[in-house]
């Protein structure tokens, strides 16, 4: 079967780093996203890795290993509006989202 | 401005009835996608429609059904046929299949 694994919370203080790994096997890879969502809200675009390596985008970067399965979304100088719900999804060989649970992320001051 | 919209935000109904849930967009996207969202568990596919006139089932249509008669609306109807209604639904749209999904605001169905 097809599964994506991430943490489901974690916690962080205002100013640190974090990082919210994401493992996933699926059948077939096409890409994978990250996606943010505030409670009670939708999710929004955050990032798309199809090639291995890190991408930089602002205060947030997410980095791929295609031959690990695995994905990390990295978050740094953390402001108290980052906390949310943090979700992986993979695309697979069929272009369908597989998508994890999703991470809590607690940001304490 | 461009965008996705769901409506109501919630949404109350009795058990046995049908309701039709609202999805609208005017980013001119081809590809839209029903989700259904319960705590604990990952977005779960009930249906897409890559154009209009044609929709696929996902992971949980049954009990849902949906149309795609212009490309800019995506209604869903969940039916009295679905065991357990009570969720978060969020439609979303993207240009294709490999670029990123918009969201709608979502809709929170609960069946009484």
């Amino acid at each position: 079967g097809q599964n994506i694994d991430q943490p489901t919370e974690m916690t962080a203080t205002e100013g640190a780093i974090v990082q919210i790994n994401c493992t996933y096997q699926t059948s077939g890879f096409n890409g994978l996203f990250w996606y943010q969502q505030h409670a009670g809200e939708a999710p929004t675009f955050l990032s798309y890795n199809v090639l291995d390596g890190l991408e930089e985008k602002g205060r947030f970067s997410s980095f791929l290993s295609r031959s690990k399965g695995y994905s990390y979304l990295l978050l740094k100088e953390l402001q108290m509006k980052d906390s949310a719900s943090y979700l992986c999804a993979v695309l697979d060989s069929n272009y369908q989202l597989i998508w994890g649970a999703g991470t809590k992320l607690i940001i304490k001051p | 401005d461009g965008g996705i919209t769901q409506s109501p935000k919630y949404l109350f109904r009795k058990e046995g009835q049908n309701v039709t849930l609202s999805c609208e967009q005017n980013l001119n996207h081809d590809a839209m996608y029903w989700y259904r969202q319960d705590p604990g568990q990952g977005l779960r596919l009930i249906y897409y429609s890559q154009i209009v006139n044609d929709f696929q089932k996902g992971d949980i249509a049954e009990g849902y059904s949906v149309s795609r008669e212009k490309k800019e609306s995506f209604p869903l109807t969940v039916t009295s046929a679905q065991k357990n209604p009570t969720a978060f639904y969020l439609c979303a749209s993207s240009f294709s299949e490999n670029t990123e999904a918009f969201f709608g605001q979502g809709t929170r169905l609960t069946v009484v």
